[in-house]
């Protein structure tokens, strides 16, 4: 069975202090790993897709990687702003279904 | 381009009444997915759906739950005779036909069973 674990579940960070997401996966041949920002009350936004490992996407203070176990959401200097919960996801084999991780609540201290 | 469109997107219902949740998917996208959300936890797949079929329902309950995708018109979460661990956030995404794309959400229901 494919499992997406995220780690940690909850991270408090001071504005400014860089930090890293984890999102490890276990699935039969990956076809895309996805990462979502959350805030209470909305819909997921679509961040990032990465496909292999090696792979790198940059966004303002964000950046995602790729290996063949697991994924990073470094966040760079962050911001009040950035408070929400990161959502990763992944494709695998021949299925459409994106199967979620649970999830890692940030909080950044102004 | 409008995004994934959800409505309602509050909806009280007492026990034992039926609730109907709509989703308009992005243009182009022929391929949406439902998910339900509960508090602290994660997002959890029920349906997935394209144009008059049925593709996968594997996370959705046998019993009260239906979906559909017509031809024309949104897509529809159906959920009959409500009890109050229906309660949840709603979630719809859609995405093109192709495998390996992203899946773009909806701003959600969020129901609430009284």
């Amino acid at each position: 069975e494919d499992q997406v674990t995220q780690s940690p579940e909850a991270l408090r960070l001071q504005e400014g202090e860089s930090s890293s997401l984890n999102c490890s996966y276990t699935v039969s041949g990956l076809r895309g790993l996805f990462w979502y920002r959350q805030d209470p009350g909305k819909g997921p936004e679509f961040l990032f897709t990465l496909y292999s490992a090696g792979e790198e996407k940059e966004k303002e203070r964000l950046k995602a990687t790729l290996t063949k176990k697991e994924s990073f959401l470094h966040i760079t200097a962050p911001k009040p702003e950035d408070s929400a919960t990161y959502l990763c996801a992944v494709r695998a084999g021949g299925s459409y279904i994106p199967t979620f991780g649970r999830g890692t609540s940030l909080i950044v201290h102004p | 381009n409008a995004g994934v469109m959800q409505n309602p997107r509050h909806l009280v219902r007492r026990r034992g009444q039926e609730a109907r949740l709509r989703c308009s998917p992005m243009k182009g996208h022929s391929h949406v997915y439902w998910y339900r959300q509960l508090p602290e936890e994660g997002l959890k797949f029920m349906v997935y759906l394209q144009k008059e079929n049925i593709i996968d329902e594997s996370g959705m309950p046998k019993e009260r739950f239906s979906a559909e995708f017509p031809k024309e018109g949104p897509s529809i979460l159906r959920i009959q005779q409500v009890v109050r661990g229906d309660s949840a956030a709603y979630f719809c995404a859609s995405s093109p036909p192709y495998l390996n794309t992203e899946a773009f959400f909806g701003q959600g229901t969020r129901l609430t069973v009284v």
